[in-house]
């Protein structure tokens, strides 16, 4: 079936530090999104993506659809402990004209550096 | 307001028991959905709903039957619950089939502990 590689599966944050992560896929998606999870909570939708190339923003984080659309990134700037969570990509493909289920990464899991 | 509410939050049962979990948006989506996370927090889409109808059916155990009562609600019902059956399950719910153009909103989850 379709996979989502999304790297890194886990990584450590101190205050005000930059991160970046990423999903990559062997087939083509004509839809990506990127989600958060909180503890006990369902995932929030942060950024959706809908062109190859497209770049867009929502507030301190920045994804982009790449241009083979095989793959997006997520960063985040100057990190805050709040951004503490699970984030995940998700694609979606187009099969002549109907849209297939979301497929999701595995996550990459967000603490605080201790 | 809650958009997608799912009840119970949480569900402890033991094994060859029946149990229930109900789901139900307020957004007037027409497309609903279950999805099973394990463990290693894996989301897995299980079941989609739209207008009624089942349009996806993954394959999941028939022990597991989504039941739509109508646009709003899509329950799950699982029969002779097993060990693996423990996991979180999350409804979903979209505007029309292409979902995604407008994100998937999800519920806070259902934690089923199978003992």
């Amino acid at each position: 079936g379709q996979q989502l590689n999304q790297s890194p599966q886990s990584m450590f944050i101190q205050e005000g530090e930059d991160v970046s992560m990423n999903c990559t896929s062997s087939s083509i998606f004509n839809t990506w999104l990127w989600y958060k999870q909180d503890p006990g909570e369902g995932p929030v939708l942060l950024i959706a993506l809908y062109k190859a190339g497209e770049l867009t923003s929502n507030g301190r984080l920045t994804a982009q659809f790449g241009i083979t659309r095989k793959d997006s990134f997520l960063n985040i700037s100057a990190s805050i402990p709040s951004d503490v969570g699970i984030y995940f990509c998700a694609g979606q493909r187009d099969y002549g004209g109907s849209q297939g289920n979301l497929i999701f990464g595995k996550g990459t899991k967000l603490s605080v550096k201790p | 307001d809650t958009a997608v509410s799912q009840t119970p939050k949480y569900l402890v049962t033991q094994m060859g028991n029946d149990k229930s979990i109900k789901c139900e948006q307020n957004l007037g989506h027409d497309t609903m959905y279950w999805y099973k996370q394990d463990s290693k927090k894996f989301l897995k889409i299980m079941f989609s709903y739209n207008n009624k109808e089942l349009i996806i059916n993954e394959t999941v155990p028939n022990r597991f039957s989504p039941k739509s009562p109508d646009k709003a609600h899509l329950n799950l019902h699982i029969n002779s619950l097993e060990l693996g059956d423990s996991a979180v399950y999350f409804c979903a719910s979209s505007r029309s089939l292409q979902g995604a153009n407008y994100g998937y909103t999800f519920g806070s989850g259902t934690r089923l502990t199978v003992v």
